[in-house]
């Protein structure tokens, strides 16, 4: 069965400071991978999506990620945080008919 | 374009009342499912929809039914509301291929007394 595991429940960085969410899946099959942002008071919308293409995946708002098959690893980056960017963050995989997500990061970005 | 729309946005219930929340999408979606999201938890499958008239069970499937009568609507039925269904609940689509995004609601907070 598929599953997602966010390391970290509370990030919190300084604005300008490199933005590191950490996301490990386990998938039977080559997975479909994506991360997903939550504003309060939202629903969720999509950041970016790795599909089997390239590995390096680029989003919206200067986010990406990097998928790394030996360390069944996709874990989201952003060189440099906006305080914009405080919300909730969840990976998610899909597999079958089911999209599995982890339990989600709160990033605080502090001025 | 409306996208997945829920009703309603909040509800109170008291314990062993029915009710249900409403999902609709105008997007032609084939596939359709319901979450429920609770803190530390992040967002547990209910149940899911590949089409009309087919359904299956997600990761927390009991005290919920869910039909699938159109391709537009996926209702989400509580049949006898209990203080653990309190939560955020979402309604999300997708065109029917795993690689697609999901589309969610903006959600449905329900707390049942």
């Amino acid at each position: 069965a598929q599953s997602v595991t966010q390391l970290g429940s509370h990030v919190s960085v300084s604005e300008g400071a490199l933005v590191l969410l950490r996301c490990n899946y386990s998938s039977s099959v080559p997975p479909y991978l994506f991360w997903y942002v939550q504003y309060p008071n939202q629903g969720l919308q999509l950041l970016l999506k790795y599909t089997s293409a390239a590995t390096l995946v680029k989003g919206i708002n200067g986010f990406e990620a990097e998928f790394k098959k030996s360390e069944t690893s996709f874990h989201l980056t952003k060189p440099s945080a906006h305080m914009s960017d405080a919300a909730e963050y969840f990976c998610a995989v899909s597999e079958s008919q089911k999209v599995t997500f982890g339990t989600g990061t709160k990033l605080q970005v502090i001025p | 374009n409306a996208g997945v729309t829920q009703t309603p946005k909040f509800q109170v219930l008291k314990t062993g009342q029915s009710m249900t929340l409403q999902c609709a999408q105008d997007m032609n979606h084939e596939y359709m499912s319901w979450y429920r999201q609770d803190p530390g938890m992040g967002l547990r499958l209910i149940h899911y929809s590949v089409g009309a008239g087919i359904t299956d069970q997600g990761e927390v499937p009991n005290g919920y039914n869910v039909s699938r009568s159109t391709t537009e609507d996926f209702p989400l039925r509580l049949l006898s509301a209990a203080p653990s269904q309190t939560s955020v609940y979402f309604c999300a689509s997708r065109p029917g291929q795993g690689n697609e995004k999901l589309f969610f609601g903006s959600g449905t907070q329900l707390s049942v007394l």
